[in-house]
């Protein structure tokens, strides 16, 4: 049994690049989560999806952020024109989400560093 | 006053010692709770899962809720250096995304 898998574990980029993440969920899980953790804080929610419908997003992810999950599988989170603020560990996870089992499993997450 | 608080630490304690980790919340709609360890530089693991009130055991570790307190608590018992980490509870009333504590540090010292 894989766990949840993230692609890059690190990222450097310049200020004004763009770059893009994948997460390889849990299989069978239909529920995949975005996070964004910064140092000394608790992961933050960013966005999720049931099977291949971006369901909700948070007020934290600006135009600049988007997500997919094309078929209902994996997924990835692009950000466009990098800010220095956008630095941080980005975290996968995903769930059963069947009723009652509503825990999510973490991915080792990408760690970007914008310079 | 945010929706989850906990202590950020950090917390030291000898090797052997029970540990008692604490979170509270204001969020009456919290159904579902979780305690994650977080290594440096390292996802969440799922360490506990519990859903209301009461407790839940699982080796060294048991979780407790407290709705009518809006209360939890993880406690690890003979704590060993292998337990040093960052503690995050975590908590849904089911059908949403997560809301986490700020994690408090722990640091067990042989």
């Amino acid at each position: 049994d894989t766990g949840v898998s993230q692609d890059p574990r690190h990222k450097i980029t310049k200020r004004g690049q763009n770059v893009t993440f994948r997460c390889d969920p849990i299989s069978e899980h239909n529920r995949l989560y975005w996070y964004r953790q910064t140092l000394g804080q608790g992961p933050e929610f960013l966005t999720y999806f049931q099977n291949e419908a971006q369901l909700e997003k948070s007020r934290l992810l600006s135009d600049r952020f988007s997500a997919e999950r094309p078929k209902g599988s994996f997924s990835t989170l692009e950000i466009q024109r990098t800010e220095q603020g956008d630095s941080a560990m980005y975290l996968c996870a995903s769930s059963p989400w069947t009723s009652g089992s509503y825990e999510q499993y973490f991915g080792p997450g990408t760690r970007l560093t914008v310079t | 006053q945010k929706e989850v608080e906990q202590d950020p630490g950090p917390l030291s304690v000898p090797e052997g010692a029970i540990v008692s980790l604490n979170c509270t919340y204001s969020n009456s709609a919290f159904q579902y709770f979780m305690w994650y360890r977080q290594y440096s530089r390292k996802g969440p693991e799922l360490l506990m899962y519990t859903y209301s009130s009461g407790n839940k055991e699982d080796g060294r570790f048991t979780a407790q809720v407290d709705k009518s307190s809006k209360y939890i608590s993880l406690f690890i018992r003979d704590s060993q250096p292998s337990d040093s980490a960052t503690y995050l509870c975590a908590m849904t009333p089911g059908n949403t995304p997560l809301v986490f504590g700020k994690g408090t540090r722990l640091s067990v010292i042989a």
